[in-house]
């Protein structure tokens, strides 16, 4: 069955440092896969997406890698800050699909 | 422009009461998405609404938990009997078109249930 882990659910980083955030996926071909955000009480909020035939996506302090031969995304986030802190999930879904997958989330601390 | 609404924001029942959750997509949304977080879990999708088209049920656990959605825009979700397994937030979202086709997801702030 498909099943997408993101391997950490806590992460706790120094403000200024980079975080690396994991999203592992096996029995899954994605066309398409999402970062969201989810503050405590909030619904998710999108960050970005990137598409099985890209490597690499920025957008200003965050980057998202995906890998397919891995079957890997990696989130970073550079110059983190203590409002980054939050529970981040990653989602995948298929082409043509109109269901997302998610993972369970990853929650950063980043410490002042 | 105005996100996604739901409402109430926080619920509280007594085993056995039926619910209703209402979600109001952002307008000229197509699709509409009804997920389920449980402590510690991921999203589990529930259901689906596409248009006009039959909506995906595949994701309802038991047959107390039904949804609709009128005239394309708000989406009624109704859990019948409810269960303290049944606790959790309930989380909708819209997209203008298919999520494959790398549309983004936008949630409401979810109704928070509890059942005592």
């Amino acid at each position: 069955s498909q099943k997408i882990e993101q391997n950490s659910e806590a992460l706790n980083i120094q403000e200024g440092k980079t975080a690396t955030l994991t999203c592992n996926y096996t029995n899954y071909s994605p066309a398409y896969l999402q970062w969201y955000r989810q503050d405590p009480g909030r619904g998710p909020v999108f960050l970005l997406l990137i598409r099985e035939n890209e490597k690499e996506k920025r957008k200003e302090r965050l980057k998202v890698t995906f890998d397919t031969t891995l079957k890997q995304s990696l989130f970073h986030i550079t110059a983190s800050q203590p409002a980054d802190s939050a529970t981040y999930l990653c989602a995948l879904s298929g082409a043509g699909s109109y269901q997302l997958t998610f993972g369970k989330g990853t929650k950063l601390s980043v410490i002042p | 422009g105005a996100g996604v609404s739901q409402s109430p924001s926080n619920k509280v029942t007594e085993k056995g009461k039926d619910v209703e959750l209402r979600c109001d997509p952002i307008s000229g949304h197509t699709a509409l998405y009804w997920y389920r977080q449980s402590l510690g879990q991921g999203l589990e999708f529930l259901i689906y609404f596409q248009g006009n088209s039959a909506p995906d049920k595949s994701g309802l656990p038991s047959d107390r938990f039904s949804a609709e959605r009128t005239g394309g825009s708000v989406s009624t979700l109704t859990i019948q009997r409810t269960q303290q397994e049944d606790s959790a937030v309930y989380l909708c979202a819209s997209t203008r078109g298919l999520a494959g086709v790398g549309e983004t997801q936008y949630f409401g702030p979810g109704t928070r249930l509890l059942v005592l």
